[in-house]
Formats: C-alpha cells, sequence, structure tokens
C-alpha cells in the first residue's frame, strides 16, 4: 500500500534551517507530482510547495518563496524540503502527499517543525 | 491573494442530509479550480474524499459527492454516519503557484 512517511523534524531558532525527508514506497514514486503542505497549531492548512515527477518544475506558496527548495531523488524515492531563514511563522506540521488532478491524493502522518528561540 | 470561504461549522443528525460550501473571494468558483476536499479528525492527518470537483477517491464512501452550486464548490454528505463528524477543508487551484485552502468546516452528527 502507499506510504510517505516524513523525518527530520524538530525545533529550531529564528533564521536557521532544517531539510525534511519524504520517503514514498507502495507506488511508482518517479511518475508522480508530489507536494508540501503544512498545518499551524490549532489552525488550517496550508499548501507550501509542488515538484513536478521529474524534479524539474517547483513552484512555492509566496510566504516560503526565496526560503524553501523542493527536490527529489527518485533513486531514493525520496522528496525533500530545505527550510531557509526560518520564522516563528513557519512553525506547524509538515506533511507531504502525492499530486491528483491539482489536488492531494496520499498524505504522510507529517512532521512538526517548531521555530522557537 | 485569493480567499476560500467555507462554513466555520455545521451538525447533521445521523442518517441526514448536509451540504458544505467553499467559495471564493475572487468570483464564482468554476471546474477550472479543480476544487478537492479533505477531512480530518483529530489527531490525525487529512485525507483526500473529492478531487477535481466531482471525483470520489478509491477509498471515499458513496454517501459523500461533490458538485459546484450556486457559484461554490459543495460536498454533499448524504446518510450522515457518527464516524463522519471531522474538519473539512476544501482547496481551490488558480494557478500552478496559487493553491489555497478554506479555514476549514467543523461537522458535528448529532
Amino acid at each position: 500500500q502507499v506510504q510517505l512517511v516524513e523525518s527530520g523534524g524538530g525545533v529550531v531558532q529564528p533564521g536557521g534551517s532544517l531539510i525534511l525527508s519524504c520517503a514514498a514506497s507502495g507506488f511508482t514514486f518517479s511518475t508522480n507530482n508530489m507536494h508540501w503542505v503544512r498545518q499551524a497549531p490549532g489552525t488550517g492548512l496550508e499548501w507550501v510547495a509542488f515538484i513536478k515527477y521529474d524534479g524539474i518544475k517547483t513552484y512555492y506558496a509566496d510566504s516560503v518563496w526565496g526560503r524553501f527548495s523542493l527536490s527529489r531523488d527518485n533513486s531514493r524515492n525520496t522528496l525533500y524540503l530545505q527550510m531557509n531563514n526560518l520564522r516563528h511563522e513557519d512553525t506547524a506540521v509538515y506533511y507531504c502527499a502525492t499530486d491528483r488532478n491539482w489536488g492531494f491524493d496520499y498524505w504522510g502522518q507529517g512532521v512538526l517543525v517548531t521555530v522557537s528561540s | 491573494q485569493a480567499v476560500v470561504t467555507q462554513e466555520p461549522s455545521l451538525t447533521v443528525s445521523p442518517g441526514g442530509t448536509v451540504t458544505l460550501t467553499c467559495g471564493s473571494s475572487t468570483g464564482a468558483v468554476t471546474s477550472g479550480h479543480f476544487a478537492s476536499w479533505y477531512q480530518q479528525k483529530p489527531g490525525q492527518a487529512p485525507r483526500a474524499v473529492i478531487y477535481d470537483t466531482t471525483n470520489k477517491h478509491s477509498w471515499t464512501p458513496a454517501r459523500f459527492s461533490g458538485s459546484l452550486l450556486g457559484g461554490k464548490s459543495a460536498l454533499t454528505l448524504s446518510g450522515a454516519q457518527p464516524e463522519d463528524e471531522a474538519d473539512y477543508f476544501c482547496l481551490l487551484s488558480y494557478d500552478t503557484s496559487r493553491r489555497v485552502f478554506g479555514r476549514g468546516t467543523k461537522l458535528t452528527v448529532l
């Protein structure tokens, strides 16, 4: 069955960096577009970033543009989110998700990122 | 930045029917927004319910349906079950870099 397992979360100081990973299994990762979506504590969902199946094209929400970078290693079935210059408002649970017709299909269980001094 | 609007909360009786809606501050929601819907229960990751306005995922119960209604995207639940109590979020895709969630509807089955 499809599994998406995020890792790499933790506590980081404002201005710091963190790399999240999403390990995929149970489907053909290399032919699937992928997303990251986040959810701040007690609030709603926010789309963060999208990467095409071949890794050539990436797209970002305005709130993270220029600070976050999305990449993938299709040989390792893994998605990465490099987060730089982190702010308090980046504190959230980060989910990776598969793409389905401009929406999302399968979701991981999420990983918590806390930006705090 | 477009704002996506949803009812903050709705209540439905067990076995009853309820419609959740999803509107856009930019105007009528159309099929070109590829509306999708997600269910989230406390402490869990979201689960996809509807994609591309009307399409069910393979795991979506038949009692859920998606449509366009009065310039909005709509999620209708017919024959509500206790396990349907959850937060429901809609997503509208304006373009590749603008995908906006609504703030969610808390659905109570009571």
